[in-house]
Order: structure tokens, then sequence, then C-alpha cells
């Protein structure tokens, strides 16, 4: 069955040092997938998609199929970066619309100074 | 260009009642995406609309849960006699093409009593 697991509830790092969440999937066919943040007081927004390999706000996610991961990085935290992290992964490939999103459970960030 | 709207952001309801969510999506976007979170959970997909026809509702419950999405005016998701279970935030997105950016409101909170 299609799952988007996020295994840390909570992860907390210093300003200035570097951040991994993770994300695991599992799937039938192509993934895509998604990293949504949501800030306190705001709503749920898309960050980055793993086709667009683009860097958003100093965040980087990389797709390894072979291990099932899309983890999502930035190499020096920052205070305001502070909010919660959804993977997600398209139902596209199960005869879904593009819309029908996996999501995992989230991990909250919090970033200390 | 307001954001996509729900109201009401808070919803109270004794067992066996009606809840009624509205959605009012963004200016220019004709696809609507429902989408329920449990205390402690992602979010799952429920239903994807677009006007006056439903698309996708892999995630709808079989019973009690029914959406629309009219010519005119917001989109709707009715949850008949609710029960405790039925309680989480229910969020509604957008976007103005498929596949495209899911733009998210801020969720209603249904409570049930």
């Amino acid at each position: 069955a299609q799952r988007v697991t996020q295994p840390e509830k909570l992860l907390s790092v210093f300003k200035g040092a570097p951040v991994e969440l993770k994300c695991n999937y599992s799937y039938s066919g192509s993934p895509e997938l998604f990293w949504y943040v949501q800030y306190s007081r705001q709503r749920l927004q898309l960050l980055l998609r793993h086709i667009s390999r683009e860097s958003i706000k100093g965040f980087t996610a990389d797709l390894n199929k072979g291990e099932t991961s899309f983890h999502l990085k930035k190499p020096f935290a920052q205070e305001e970066d502070s909010a919660m992290y959804y993977c997600a992964l398209s139902g596209r490939n199960y005869g879904g619309s593009q819309g029908n999103l996996i999501f995992g459970k989230g991990t909250k960030l919090s970033v200390k100074p | 260009n307001a954001g996509v709207m729900q109201n009401p952001r808070h919803l109270v309801r004794r067992r066996g009642q009606e809840a009624r969510l509205r959605c009012s999506p963004m200016k220019g976007h004709s696809h609507v995406y429902w989408y329920r979170q449990l205390p402690e959970e992602g979010l799952k997909f429920m239903v994807y609309l677009q006007k006056e026809n439903i698309i996708d509702e892999s995630g709808m419950p079989k019973e009690r849960f029914s959406a629309e999405f009219p010519k005119e005016g917001p989109s709707i998701l009715r949850i008949q006699q609710v029960v405790r279970g039925d309680s989480a935030a229910y969020f509604c997105a957008s976007s103005p093409r498929e596949p495209g950016e899911l733009f998210f409101g801020e969720g209603s909170r249904l409570t049930v009593l």
C-alpha cells in the first residue's frame, strides 16, 4: 500500500545547525513527492516538489529511489524555519488525481536561538 | 486575490446532528479538494471536485458523507448523523488546474459532543 512515513514527530536544533527532516515512502510506479510547510497561525503551503529540483528558502530535497526516501535538508537552520513540515506523495499513480495527496504525520521543527 | 476561504472555522455538533462545511476556492480556481486531519495524524484525502462534478471520491467514507461543488456558490462538505469519530479538522484546497499546486484554506475544526 502507498504510504508516507515521517519518523520524527519533533526535531529541535540550534540556529545555524544543519537540519534534516526524514521522509520515507512506499509506492508502486514513479513517485511524485512534495514537502508542505505550515508556519504558526498560517495555512499549509507548498514548499517544494521533487520534479522542480529547486531550492526554496535554502531547503533542498532529493528523491532517492533506492532508499525510497525524500529527506528535506538545510545546511544552516534559521529561527524562522520553525514550523510543521509534511511530506506528501501524489496519488496520481494509483488512478487518482494529482491532488489526491498522501501525507505523512508531520514533523515539528523547532529552531532555538 | 483572497485565499481559500473556509467557514465556519469552528463547529460544535451533538451526536446525530448534521454538519455542513463550506469552502470558497481562490478566484479562478475550478478544482476543489477536501482533506480530513484527525488528531496526531496527517491529512487524509477525501474528495476532489470540479464545478458540478465529483472527479475522485476514493477517500470519502461510504456513508453519511457527501460533497458538492455547485455551478454557483461554495463547495459544501456535508456530514449527516455525526459521531464522535468525525471530530477532526477539515481542510479544503483549490487549484487552477489539474495537475497543479494546491492552495489550502485555514481549515474547519469540527467537534462532536
